[in-house]
């Protein structure tokens, strides 16, 4: 079974600055995805970035990039110019490849960010 | 932008009363899911749905747990009899295929008294 760690309960950054949340993996699959999802205090789950893990490029969308390591079954998010609306609890997470749609995501107990003005 | 809805946003329950929370996916979807997310933990996985009938399923979801597609644009999660340990948050997901990404709806918050 897929396991994700994520070892930082909580972490703060002051406004535009940047932050990483790490996120660790495991699996013997070798095409799976990954993902970050932001979940504010309404407690939406909004995806931030996704990873596919066949591609060698990490992702990025606008000040949100990742660093995928691969064989290190890393996959870290990285939060440029942190703004206020920033601030929510993040989940990483994994999905397998596969051909049904069927797979289910497995989370990470997730990280909550602070930010600070 | 498409998004998944969810009814109630809230509930209340009695333990032992049935509730049903209900779910809009995403209109062209096909993959459906519900998840769970008691209050301080992380999100865990129910069951997942496709054609009518269900793909998966946790060890969470037993025999009080129940899921429909009633009609072509609501999904349901049914559960008989409600204990104190089901207060959570509930999470209905959509996909449209197999490679795509799962998009959550905004959750119904159920407390069981």
């Amino acid at each position: 079974a897929q396991t994700v760690t994520q070892s930082q309960p909580e972490m703060s950054v002051q406004e535009a600055e940047t932050v990483t949340l790490s996120c660790t993996y495991d699996t013997s699959e070798s095409d799976y995805y990954l993902f970050w999802y932001k979940q504010p205090p309404s407690r939406q789950m909004i995806l931030v970035i996704r990873q596919e893990a066949y591609k060698q490029q990490n992702a990025t969308e606008n000040r949100f990039s990742v660093n995928f390591q691969k064989a290190a079954k890393s996959f870290s998010l990285k939060i440029s110019d942190s703004q206020l609306g920033d601030a929510a609890m993040y989940f990483c997470a994994y999905r397998s490849f596969g051909s049904g749609g069927y797979q289910k995501v497995t989370f990470g107990t997730g990280t909550k960010l602070q930010v600070i003005p | 932008e498409p998004e998944v809805t969810q009814t109630p946003s809230h509930q209340v329950t009695q333990m032992g009363q049935e509730v049903i929370l209900r779910c809009v996916p995403i209109s062209n979807h096909l993959y459906f899911y519900w998840y769970r997310q008691i209050l301080g933990q992380k999100v865990e996985f129910l069951v997942s749905f496709y054609n009518n009938e269900i793909s998966e399923k946790s060890e969470i979801f037993d025999d009080q747990f129940s899921v429909e597609r009633p009609d072509g644009s609501n999904f349901t999660l049914k559960i008989r009899s409600t204990k104190l340990e089901d207060s959570a948050m509930y999470f209905c997901a959509s996909t449209a295929g197999g490679s795509e990404t799962q998009y959550f709806g905004p959750g119904t918050r159920l407390l069981v008294l």
